[in-house]
């Protein structure tokens, strides 16, 4: 069984600010983790995932993640906040690539200060 | 190269009655997948469909069903529609051990 959640529902930050999402997943085999952003009313594009090797995962418009396996983690950050980060972010694991399900935590939005 | 594509954009429906829904995989890709995410929810997993096989299935009733055709292309079915089948609609596209690529939803409303 694999499982996701996500800590904070809301989180609200400045420009320029540091952006930190919460995600710590359950999976009883070595896990496939992702990170996707989603728009209003826009599907879901893929921001980065975690595979196998570096743990340090880099993605798309800035965001980074570490796995980290002793903490059963996959936390999204990115140094410093634009205007257009303002969206749904979700956590997902699966236990394979493509052709296994994928199970998604209930999702963190972000609001962007000026 | 077109990503995934779904149909319609948006559709109304009253309880009790069918709905299908469609989606167009990204070119090369065998597997698709759909997803449904209520309002202030994730995605949930419905079923999957490999080379026009179920190949997985989620928590949902029968009243769910899918075809996957020689194209690859998909359909979702659902039957006796609930107030709570309102929710939008995700199809994904995987090239089989691929990420897989999510079309823009199809909102449905039941009411």
């Amino acid at each position: 069984a694999q499982s996701v959640t996500q800590l904070g529902s809301h989180v609200s930050v400045s420009e320029g600010a540091l952006v930190l999402l919460r995600c710590n997943y359950s999976s009883s085999v070595p896990p496939y983790l992702f990170w996707y952003v989603q728009y209003p009313n826009q599907g879901l594009q893929l921001l980065l995932k975690y595979t196998t090797g570096a743990t340090l995962v880099k993605g798309i418009n800035g965001f980074e993640a570490e796995f980290k396996k002793s903490e059963t983690s996959f936390h999204l950050t990115k140094p410093s906040a634009h205007m257009s980060d303002a969206a749904e972010y979700f956590c997902a694991v699966s236990e394979r690539l493509g052709d296994y399900k994928l199970s998604f935590g209930a999702g963190t939005t972000v609001t962007v200060r000026a | 190269e077109t990503g995934v594509t779904q149909s319609p954009t948006h559709l109304i429906k009253t309880r009790g009655q069918q709905v299908t829904l469609r989606c167009s995989s990204q070119s090369g890709h065998n597997t698709v997948s759909w997803y449904q995410q209520a309002l202030g929810q994730g995605p949930q997993f419905i079923f999957q469909y490999y080379r026009e096989e179920e190949n997985g299935r989620g928590n949902f009733p029968p009243r769910f069903s899918g075809l996957q055709f020689p194209n690859y292309s998909s359909e979702l079915n659902v039957n006796a529609l609930e107030l709570d089948d309102s929710a939008l609609y995700l199809c994904a596209s995987s090239p089989g051990q691929g990420e897989q690529f999510f079309g823009p939803g199809t909102r449905l409303t039941v009411l």
